[in-house]
């Protein structure tokens, strides 16, 4: 079945120290999202690419960085994690144009991040 | 800018209908979205109007949009304990970017 995959389902890192997180998708769609959602929280945007090209949102920290090498791979890293960026990761796909109405994302399982 | 708000939670004796509620705050929305999300998923679109439309029904769900009021409401009748989820309602902000509410968490009970 396509789907949208992430690892690890889990992440425990250290206060500061380097974590990636990595999407993949089958439905070779050309945009790929990261949403971090904390507890009783909204999804919100951090970043999307649309085909190749990068969109960061205003409000997204430095700390947080994205790469897609291709279409099917998206990674965030975030470089100095701080207490404050445990929250469940969550990435999306979508495809756009559509030619649908819907233009429905299909969202991974997420990644709950625990900084210790 | 974009805002959604709903409320966080909603408990429902099984088999009994689910009133869920949403505001949004950007006029220019064309499309709003129900999605769930089970324990340990990402979220799944459930349904999704477009805003010239007031009604949507789509077997055991009806979407209601009052657009003057910027309100959103989904109705699940004969709720069943496999509907216990939290359900986001979204706002189509951009091209293809989505604004979301914070959920809200549906409990059945027998």
């Amino acid at each position: 079945d396509a789907m949208v995959i992430q690892n690890p389902r889990y992440q425990v890192t250290q206060f500061g120290k380097p974590v990636t997180l990595s999407c993949s998708q089958t439905l070779n769609h050309n945009v790929m999202y990261w949403y971090q959602q904390k507890s009783s929280q909204a999804p919100k945007l951090l970043f999307h690419y649309y085909d190749k090209d990068f969109n960061n949102e205003a409000d997204t920290p430095d700390n947080f960085q994205s790469r897609r090498p291709n279409t099917s791979f998206c990674f965030l890293d975030i470089r100095s994690p701080g207490l404050g960026d445990a929250a469940m990761y969550l990435c999306a796909t979508s495809s756009f144009p559509s030619g649908r109405a819907d233009n429905e994302q299909f969202f991974g399982p997420g990644t709950r991040l625990t900084v210790l | 800018g974009e805002d959604v708000e709903q409320s966080l939670f909603l408990s429902v004796r099984e088999g009994d209908s689910s009133v869920i509620n949403c505001t949004y705050t950007d006029s220019s929305s064309t499309y709003l979205y129900w999605y769930k999300q089970e324990p340990g998923a990402g979220l799944q679109l459930l349904t999704y109007i477009f805003s010239n439309m007031d009604m949507k029904q789509d077997q055991r769900l009806t979407v209601l949009l009052n657009k003057k009021d910027k309100h959103l409401s989904l109705r699940i009748a004969d709720t069943q304990t496999g509907d216990s989820a939290i359900y986001f309602c979204a706002e189509r902000s951009d091209d293809y970017k989505l604004s979301f509410g914070a959920g809200t968490t549906v409990t059945v009970r027998a």
